[in-house]
Formats: structure tokens, sequence, C-alpha cells
């Protein structure tokens, strides 16, 4: 069975704080993504990787970065979160080649 | 102007209705068009795919893509209420790793 797994359902923190959101996924996909998920706004792409070590930015990049270093784990660091940044996280990824992507349950972060 | 646009809903129907959901899009690059589904507090997880114009059916599933209309629906017949969730549509211009661009979402309820 499929599996991508989100480190937090639900997360507090304060302005300032530095934040990391992990994703560890078991299907050997190459293919991993951060979204964000904001009302009328849908989900949008923060970044991407399609390999160990590689990254390219999204749609939103600003105010995150992003690291893989093995190929199973994509994690979403804010540097220094803020009340904008309140927001369901939604990790995915896909194989080489397919279309589906598979999701995380999401982890919903509150900055204060 | 946004690439996909979706309406909101919320969409209310009674048990055995059928449903209609759409999506419209400006970017006439996108071949692949894709619905999803997700649960209150869950990922979105893929319903149907579809490669270019045509149609297809999955049980009571039903997805249209109109390419020159740049429109996709997907048609739900006899719903239930296990259908009530929020729809995503989602297009992306290749398959591989390149990224999906998600509409909004339409909220749908399905009354016993």
């Amino acid at each position: 069975d499929v599996k991508v797994t989100q480190s937090s359902r639900y997360l507090v923190k304060r302005t300032g704080e530095k934040v990391f959101l992990e994703c560890v996924q078991d299907m050997d996909h190459e293919n991993m993504f951060w979204y964000r998920q904001d009302p009328g706004l849908g989900l949008r792409l923060i970044y991407f990787s399609y390999d160990v070590k590689m990254k390219e930015k999204g749609d939103i990049p600003e105010g995150y970065s992003v690291s893989r270093e093995k190929k199973e784990r994509f994690s979403l660091i804010l540097e220094s979160a803020s009340t904008n940044q309140t927001s369901m996280y939604l990790c995915a990824t896909r194989g080489r080649g397919d279309t589906e992507a598979f999701f995380g349950q999401g982890t919903r972060l509150t900055v204060v | 102007q946004k690439e996909v646009e979706q309406d909101p809903g919320p969409l209310s129907v009674p048990e055995g209705a059928i449903v209609s959901l759409n999506c419209t899009y400006s970017n006439s690059a996108f071949q692949y068009f894709m619905w999803y589904r997700q649960y209150s507090r869950k990922g979105p997880e893929l319903l149907m795919y579809t490669y270019s114009s045509g149609n297809k059916e999955d049980g009571r599933f039903t997805a249209q893509v109109d390419k020159s209309s740049k429109y996709i629906s997907l048609f739900i017949r006899d719903s239930q209420p296990s259908d009530s969730a929020t729809y995503l549509c989602a297009m992306s211009d290749s398959g591989g790793y390149q990224k999906v661009t998600f509409g909004t979402g339409t909220k749908l309820q399905v009354i016993p």
C-alpha cells in the first residue's frame, strides 16, 4: 500500500521560529513535491525535487527552502516563520513518467 | 487571469442526483487532465485522468475533455453521501516530473 507520511498533522509555531516539515515516502518515487493549500487559492507548488540533492522552485518559493538528502525524504524549511505562512502543507510524490501523484495527509501549520 | 478556473461551490445535491463539476483553462499546452478527490482533513487522491481530448468512464464517474473549448468536466451519476468531498481538477503539459496546475476545488455535499 502506497504511503506518504508527513511528520505532523498539526503544528503551532511562533513568528520568527525555524520550522521543519518532514515527508517520507516508501514508494521509491523519484519526484517529490511540497504544496500549500489555502481557501480560494487551491494548491500552490512551493518546491519540487526530481532526484536526491536536486531541487526546483515552484510558484511560491519565497520564505521557504527544501532539503533532499535521501530519496525517501523531502523536508520543507521555513527559515523564519511568519503569520502569512499559516496554511495546510501537503507533500506529494510521483514516479518518473507517471501521471498520478500520491499525497500525504497534510500538516496544518499555524504561526502565531 | 488564473491558468485554471474552477467554481468553488459549495454544491449541494440530493442523493441519486447527477453531478457536473467543471474547470476551464487558458494554457493550450495542457495535455494531461486529472480529477482529484479530497475528503475533509485528508490529502487529495487521484480519481481519474485523461490524456488529450475525449471521454473516460469509470463506474459512476465520467471525465470529459474538450480541448477546443479549454473545458473539462467530471460527471458523477447516482451520487452518494460518500461522494461528499472537495473535487480538484488538475492539468499538466507533460508527464514525468513536470509540475501540475490545480484548480481551487469544488466542495460537493450529497444529502441523504
